[in-house]
């Protein structure tokens, strides 16, 4: 069975610090990404991708960046933490082909104060 | 950008109902699919329909897929208190490998 770990489930830091959220799958899928979700907005598509080193912008990502040095791991990186990305942030993994479902981590919810 | 829209936005039921779910997407995709999340947790994948399929069923869990009016339903059959969870559906667009697009889900509770 797919496993898709997220290094914290809950993780409190404060405005301006840096912040690392990290992402593991251990069923070699090509493709991974990166989701917050936040209450009446359900899940938006922070950063994804497709291979090593390969990185995509999704719909919000502004404040992030991301790094996949290895395939198995994902890296999620606040640059300069605020208020407002205090959120849920979900990671996920898929195959590049055939039935691309994600499968998710258990989520890390970020309080920045 | 939100493609899937889900309805209602929630829904409570008693323990042994039927609870139907709706969603709503603009553009053509290459398949629909469905997923649950309990409170404080990841998603998790119910099941996947392909744009020329009408109909699939998993279990107690039916999905219909209507290609010409943009809309899904799921349909969960003699509901638990343990069916009590978010859904959302999640669209993957066109062809090749394109990230899904998820609804902001609906809220289901089964009362006991």
């Amino acid at each position: 069975d797919v496993k898709v770990t997220q290094s914290s489930r809950y993780l409190v830091k404060r405005t301006g610090e840096k912040v690392f959220l990290e992402c593991v799958q251990d069923m070699d899928h090509e493709n991974m990404f990166w989701y917050r979700q936040d209450p009446g907005l359900g899940l938006r598509l922070i950063y994804f991708s497709y291979d090593v080193k390969m990185k995509e912008k999704g719909d919000i990502p502004e404040g992030y960046s991301v790094s996949r040095e290895k395939k198995e791991r994902f890296s999620l990186i606040l640059e300069s933490a605020s208020t407002n990305q205090t959120s849920m942030y979900l990671c996920a993994s898929s195959t590049r082909t055939g039935i691309r479902s994600l499968h998710f981590g258990n989520g890390t919810r970020l309080t920045v104060t | 950008s939100q493609q899937g829209e889900e309805d209602p936005q929630a829904l409570s039921i008693q323990e042994g109902e039927n609870a139907t779910m709706n969603c709503s997407y603009k553009t053509s995709i290459n398949n629909l699919q469905w997923y649950r999340q309990n409170s404080g947790r990841g998603l998790v994948h119910l099941i996947l329909i392909r744009s020329n399929e009408r109909e699939k069923h998993s279990g107690r869990l039916r999905v219909t897929l209507d290609t010409s009016k943009k809309s899904s339903s799921l349909l969960i059959t003699a509901s638990r208190a343990a069916d009590t969870a978010s859904y959302f559906c999640a669209t993957e667009l066109g062809s090749g490998n394109t990230p899904l697009v998820f609804g902001k889900g609906t809220r289901l509770s089964v009362i006991a």
